[in-house]
């Protein structure tokens, strides 16, 4: 039974750090491995997703990457900002169209402070 | 992409009653999933609803106490029933687009007492 795990559970920093955020699997037989982030009241909001067969994934200040035999993800911001506050959720998929299932861990609240 | 929304977003509700809540989105989707976040845990998927066929419940959800209903590609809705407590929980809808994207509604926040 795959679980993802995500650590830390909260991290705080100031403004303009660069930060990483980790997310292991227990099954590396993953289709796909997405990163999102979640605000209260607003959903989640898709940032980035890897195939099984890529290594990393970049949009703008966030890059992903993705070591599928050791079961690691970790998602890394630079030059934080407030508005990169939110929670910070890690999910694996487990294959594509009716097979997409998401599991699901249970997210980084992040906290830039100006 | 897909733009979802969800009514309402939040609500209070007794024991015992049933709560519908309605997802929109503003295309044609085939695929349509419903998730659960109870606090402190990671999101479970519900059940998967196509349309035109019977929903799919993931294990330890059935569908006498989660039933849902899709009558066309941009709606439906998911109903909580006979609620208690642990029911409270935030329900998003997400809807599938291409062979891997889903994107989110914002979600409905739900309290039972």
């Amino acid at each position: 039974k795959q679980e993802v795990t995500q650590i830390p559970a909260a991290l705080s920093v100031p403004e303009g750090e660069n930060l990483v955020l980790n997310c292991s699997f227990t099954d590396s037989a993953i289709y796909n491995l997405q990163w999102f982030r979640q605000d209260p009241g607003k959903g989640l909001t898709s940032l980035l997703l890897i195939q099984s067969s890529q290594r990393e994934q970049t949009s703008g200040r966030l890059n992903a990457s993705l070591d599928k035999s050791s079961g690691r993800s970790t998602l890394y911001i630079a030059a934080s900002q407030p508005g990169d506050s939110a929670t910070y959720l890690c999910a694996v998929g487990g294959g594509a169209g009716n097979n997409r299932k998401l599991i699901w861990g249970l997210g980084t609240s992040l906290a830039v402070n100006p | 992409s897909a733009v979802i929304s969800q009514k309402p977003s939040r609500d209070i509700c007794q024991r015992g009653t049933s709560l519908t809540i309605q997802c929109q989105v503003d295309s044609q989707v085939t695929m349509m999933f419903w998730y659960r976040q109870q606090p402190g845990q990671s999101l479970t998927l519900i059940a998967t609803a196509n349309q035109g066929s019977e929903a799919t419940y993931e294990s330890g959800f059935v569908i006498d106490k989660f039933p849902i209903s899709r009558p066309n590609l941009t709606f439906s809705t998911l109903t909580v029933s006979n609620m208690s407590p642990e029911d409270s929980s935030i329900y998003l809808c997400s809807v599938g687009v291409g062979a891997e994207t889903q994107y989110f509604g914002p979600g409905t926040r739900l309290l039972v007492l």
